[in-house]
């Protein structure tokens, strides 16, 4: 069964705008990571964030993290043509679990 | 260096017949995932393994699927007897270790449709 759970389902922006999606999760878990899925296929992770931490950037993505309401956000800015993708949260733990729980996804498309 | 490589990148089968399904990881890595993603859903985990042994066979749907590991490297994920709701894209992922915070590289893809 499925841990997490993306909201919204789908999002179009337009370029240069900000994208934001959230990730609401069941369980305790170690950590929370963030992946992107061009066209269907292979996954590329974007970011860690472990449960001690509150907020973590990379580059124009910032990821947060709130344990007491076991969500998370993505926070994608000045947004372009290629951040057109599904992005995926994927919970880890809480007990060295090395298998991810996903959710099923954000559909981001960028209009140009 | 590579990436995770699959092979076939996709497979067009009728329903009964058995289908392999292989995936080549990162060179040094010791963990290796399957995941299976329906149309339109998050990744399903299948099962892990750590070396040639596979601790968590958890997730494989039926007795009809199968995985092994040789030489600490690649994997073949077989399903026997395939039907209709086997249809989706089966990923592998490896990491370096397997531990819980070891980012889990995925490969392209296999997407498997049966008939």
């Amino acid at each position: 069964s499925q841990q997490g759970e993306e909201d919204p389902q789908a999002l179009s922006i337009q370029e240069g705008e900000n994208a934001t999606m959230n990730c609401s999760y069941k369980t305790s878990i170690n950590n929370l990571q963030w992946y992107r899925q061009n066209s269907g296929r292979g996954l590329v992770h974007l970011i860690l964030i472990r449960s001690n931490e509150r907020e973590k950037h990379s580059g124009r993505l910032r990821v947060t993290l709130d344990t007491s309401k076991k969500s998370s956000s993505l926070l994608i800015t000045a947004s372009r043509a290629a951040d057109t993708a599904s992005y995926f949260c994927a919970t880890a733990g809480p007990f060295g679990d090395y298998k991810l729980s996903f959710g099923a996804g954000t559909t981001v498309t960028v209009r140009a | 260096g590579a990436g995770v490589s699959q092979s076939p990148s996709n497979k067009v089968t009728e329903k009964g017949k058995d289908v392999e399904l292989r995936c080549d990881p990162i060179s040094g890595h010791t963990a290796l995932y399957w995941y299976r993603q329906s149309l339109g859903q998050g990744l399903e985990f299948l099962i892990y393994f750590q070396g040639n042994s596979a601790p968590d066979k958890s997730g494989l749907p039926s007795d009809r699927f199968s995985a092994e590991r040789t030489g600490g490297s690649v994997s073949t994920l077989t399903i026997q007897r395939t039907q209709q709701e086997d249809s989706a894209v089966y990923l592998c992922a490896s990491s370096l270790r397997g531990g819980v915070t070891d980012t889990q590289y995925f490969g392209p893809g296999t997407r498997l449709t049966v008939l």
